[in-house]
């Protein structure tokens, strides 16, 4: 079955400093893979998405990610954090390449940011 | 730019009652969805519509749920005796419906359901 690993509960960084979020899926077809981002009360919004072709893929709010299928992984990156960056983020896989358009997410990693 | 929007944003119920929580997708899509998220645990698909039916349900979407599109622009999800266990927050989605690619889905902020 199809799964998708944040292994980091929770992060907290500094201001201005990078971030890299980890997300692993373990999925047999040809991935679709997604980056959400949940603001407090707030839903989910969609940071990026990788679907084919170059494997690192820009996003929205200067994030990006990058897709490497010899380790199953396509982590989330930002050079330089900022304060409102603080939320928490959701890595997801689409199963469409089984016949299925639900979504399978990982189980989020909060981001704090120091000031 | 387009969003989902969802109402009510809380609500609070006795357990045994019936809840409807609403959901307005994005106004040309025709693929529609609920989540739910129980506190401190994963985003779980409970159920996908198209074209005025059910395409797919997770096993959490027993006999007790229900989704309807009563109008040409909302979207219902019914749970029609609630349990202690379905209090999450619940999140509606909708995307494109060209099913020959990928769908992006566009989520709503959620509604959250406290079962007392």
């Amino acid at each position: 079955a199809q799964s998708v690993t944040q292994p980091d509960i929770h992060i907290t960084v500094s201001e201005g400093a990078s971030l890299e979020l980890r997300c692993n899926y373990s999925y047999g077809a040809t991935p679709y893979l997604f980056w959400y981002v949940q603001s407090p009360g707030q839903g989910l919004q969609l940071l990026l998405k990788y679907f084919s072709g170059d494997t690192l893929v820009q996003g929205i709010k200067g994030f990006e990610a990058e897709f490497k299928r010899s380790q199953s992984s396509f982590n989330l990156r930002k050079p330089s954090v900022h304060w409102s960056d603080a939320a928490e983020y959701f890595c997801a896989v689409d199963n469409s390449g089984a016949g299925s358009y639900q979504l399978t997410f990982g189980k989020g990693t909060k981001l704090s940011v120091i000031p | 730019e387009p969003e989902v929007t969802q109402t009510p944003s809380h609500q609070v119920t006795q357990m045994g009652q019936e809840v409807i929580l609403r959901c307005v997708p994005i106004s040309n899509h025709l693929y529609f969805y609920w989540y739910r998220q129980i506190l401190g645990q994963k985003v779980e698909f409970l159920v996908s519509f198209y074209n005025n039916e059910i395409s797919e349900k997770s096993e959490i979407f027993d006999d007790q749920f229900s989704v309807e599109r009563p109008d040409g622009s909302n979207f219902t999800l019914k749970i029609r005796s609630t349990k202690l266990e379905d209090s999450a927050m619940y999140f509606c989605a909708s995307s494109v419906g060209e099913t020959s690619v990928v769908e992006t889905q566009y989520f709503g902020p959620g509604t959250r359901l406290l079962v007392l």
